[in-house]
Parts: structure tokens; C-alpha cells; sequence
């Protein structure tokens, strides 16, 4: 069965500072989804690459797939305070969503 | 806001006894899933409906159960609760069941079995 592992597990950055979280997959990559949850809340959709070498860009949040490497990158640049939560990518190998672990970002003022 | 709410917010129950979860999806979104995250972890898929049948299943026991209804409400029902159900509940829905729609997922039930 297919796994996703994230790192890093967590991540403290102080505010303005660029950070990237890395979403590696144990087998090939047809599609990724990105998304972010507040503690202990539901999942907010950020985006969705569905082709090998796609980036994609939302505000200040860049997310691209490497179908190669089996993996995908989220990047932020200038991070906020808004920009805290867990970072969660998502694969659909067969109409079931897997997931990471997370990843938690921390914002320093 | 997704459109998509949960009830209750939270939950305490005890060990053996049985739980329902409730999910209104957005208008229109024929698929729901059900999924389980524990502290910690990323969301672990349960079960997921489309119009109203079983599309799919997680490795769940049968005591994890569902139902899909025509007013795109949804229902998850857990019974013989054991300490280890104690998670946050989240329920998502999509327009298909389509692996490239986007699912929109409810704020949560989390559900404390003491």
C-alpha cells in the first residue's frame, strides 16, 4: 500500500522567513493534494497538483510535484502568523484519500 | 467555511457504549467520506459513500458503519466504543467520487471514550 511521510515533523520559523516542507511517496505520484488544518479543526484545501513537474501558487504558498523524485515540496515565502497550523498532503491511489502525518509550523513573532 | 458542518462538536462516551456522528455535506456533493485522525496523525480513511451505497472502505472494523441520505446528510456510527476510538471524527464531501475533485471537509467531532 502506498505511503506518504512529510518532513520535517514540525518546524519553528520566525515571522518573514521562507520555510519548505517536503511530502515523499512510497510509490509513483498521479496526483497530490495539499492542505491545512488549525488544531484540532477540519482541513482547509490548498491546492492539488496533478502532473509530474506542476507548481502551482497560492498567495504566498508554492507547492510542486516531482513525479521522479516521488515527491512534493510546499513552499512559503515571507511566512505570517496566518501561515500556522499542520501542513497535510494527501494522494488518492484508489478513491481513498491517504495522508501524512503532518506537518506543524510554527510562527515566530 | 466549506459548506460542510459536523455534529456534535464534542462527544464523551464510555467504553461498550455506541455513537452517531452527523455530517451535512455542501449542496449538490453526491460523495461523503469519514475519516479518523488521532493526535498527531494525518486523517485515516474509514469508509466513503456515494449516492446513498458504499464506495469504498479503510481497515475499520464492521462496528464502524455509515449511511449516505438523498439530503446529502450523512451519518457515522461506531458501536462497542473502545479507548482507542478516541479521535477527532472528520467527514469531507466531494461533487464525484472522482479522485481529482476536491473534498471539503467539516470541522470535526471529537469524540472522547473514557
Amino acid at each position: 500500500s502506498q505511503e506518504l511521510e512529510q518532513s520535517p515533523q514540525s518546524l519553528i520559523v520566525q515571522e518573514g522567513k521562507n520555510l519548505t516542507i517536503n511530502c515523499t511517496s512510497s510509490k509513483t505520484l498521479y496526483g497530490l493534494y495539499w492542505y491545512k488544518q488549525k488544531y484540532g479543526e477540519g482541513l482547509i484545501f490548498l491546492m492539488m497538483l496533478q502532473k509530474g513537474g506542476e507548481e502551482k501558487s497560492h498567495e504566498k504558498i508554492t507547492a510542486k510535484l516531482d513525479e521522479k523524485k516521488q515527491q512534493s515540496s510546499l513552499h512559503i515565502t515571507a511566512s505570517q502568523p496566518s501561515h500556522a497550523g499542520i501542513y497535510l498532503c494527501g494522494a488518492d491511489p484508489n478513491y481513498q484519500l491517504i495522508w501524512g502525518a503532518g506537518t506543524k509550523l510554527i510562527i515566530k513573532p | 467555511e466549506t459548506g460542510v458542518t459536523q455534529s456534535p462538536t464534542h462527544l464523551i462516551k464510555t467504553r461498550g457504549q455506541q455513537v452517531t456522528l452527523r455530517c451535512s455535506s455542501q449542496s449538490g456533493h453526491n460523495t461523503v467520506s469519514w475519516y479518523q485522525q488521532a493526535l498527531g496523525q494525518g486523517p485515516q480513511f474509514i469508509f466513503q459513500y456515494y449516492r446513498e451505497e458504499e464506495n469504498g472502505r479503510g481497515n475499520f472494523p464492521p462496528r464502524f458503519s455509515g449511511l449516505q441520505f438523498p439530503n446529502y446528510s450523512s451519518e457515522l456510527n461506531v458501536n462497542a466504543l473502545e479507548l482507542d476510538d478516541s479521535a477527532l471524527y472528520l467527514c469531507a464531501s466531494s461533487l464525484t467520487r472522482e479522485w481529482s475533485d476536491t473534498q471539503y471537509f467539516g470541522p470535526g467531532t471529537r469524540l472522547t471514550v473514557l
